[in-house]
């Protein structure tokens, strides 16, 4: 069954330490992005990328780089981690665009940030 | 730019009655529309989707909504809520010069009383 799988479900991170959250989707889809979501409030976008080697900035890409060394995989860096980026992280991948997209989103990573 | 707006960021309902959730858009051109619903620590989950034709849309589990471009709107309705139907649900359009990346409405919470 395709999917999207997001790794760790959880974390913990130190002010001004690194964060590596990782995405893995088996749908074969060329599209995948990363959202975050704070509490009472939807999803904005972070980065995405349309093509393995390449990102491109969101809507709030301040304080977040993302990487896409394969078709599968998409992580999101927090290269030093702040108070503010306490949130839920979802991955989304999706196939062709506008009409025809079809987007599956992942379980979603708690980051708590002390 | 893009913007999704739902009014109500809670709605409490009987189980039994008619649900409505209201979703209003701003995008210049055809939009391409969805509703995604989200129980509690889990991901978002596909109702359904608009992109051209009947403005009414069926989706799952009883769930339809209808288009109105004069209204600039899409509002979610369900004939009779389960308890199991209590869960936030979000509006989203799909944006132009992000891919085909989402934006989101803030969501509705939505009560099921027994």
């Amino acid at each position: 069954e395709a999917a999207v799988t997001q790794s760790p479900r959880s974390k913990v991170a130190v002010t001004g330490g690194k964060v590596t959250l990782s995405c893995h989707q088996t749908n074969n889809h060329d599209y995948m992005y990363w959202y975050r979501q704070d509490t009472g409030h939807g999803l904005r976008l972070i980065h995405y990328s349309y093509v393995a080697d390449s990102t491109e900035k969101g809507d709030i890409p301040d304080g977040y780089k993302a990487s896409r060394p394969s078709q599968e995989n998409f992580s999101l860096i927090l290269e030093l981690a702040s108070l503010s980026q306490t949130a839920v992280y979802f991955c989304a991948s999706s196939g062709d665009r506008g009409a025809n997209s079809d987007y599956t989103f992942g379980s979603g990573t708690r980051l708590l940030v002390i | 730019a893009q913007s999704v707006t739902q009014p109500d960021a809670r709605v409490t309902v009987s189980e039994g009655a008619s649900l409505q959730l209201r979703c209003k858009y701003s995008y210049s051109a055809t939009p391409y529309l969805f509703w995604y619903v989200q129980y509690p620590r889990q991901g978002l989950q596909l109702l359904l989707k608009y992109y051209s034709g009947d403005p009414v849309v069926q989706g799952v589990n009883g769930f339809e909504a209808e288009f109105s471009k004069s209204n600039s709107s899409f509002h979610l309705r369900k004939a009779s809520v389960h308890w199991s139907d209590s869960a936030v649900y979000f509006c989203a359009v799909a944006q132009t010069g992000f891919a085909s990346a989402l934006t989101f409405g803030s969501g509705t919470k939505v009560i099921v009383l027994p």
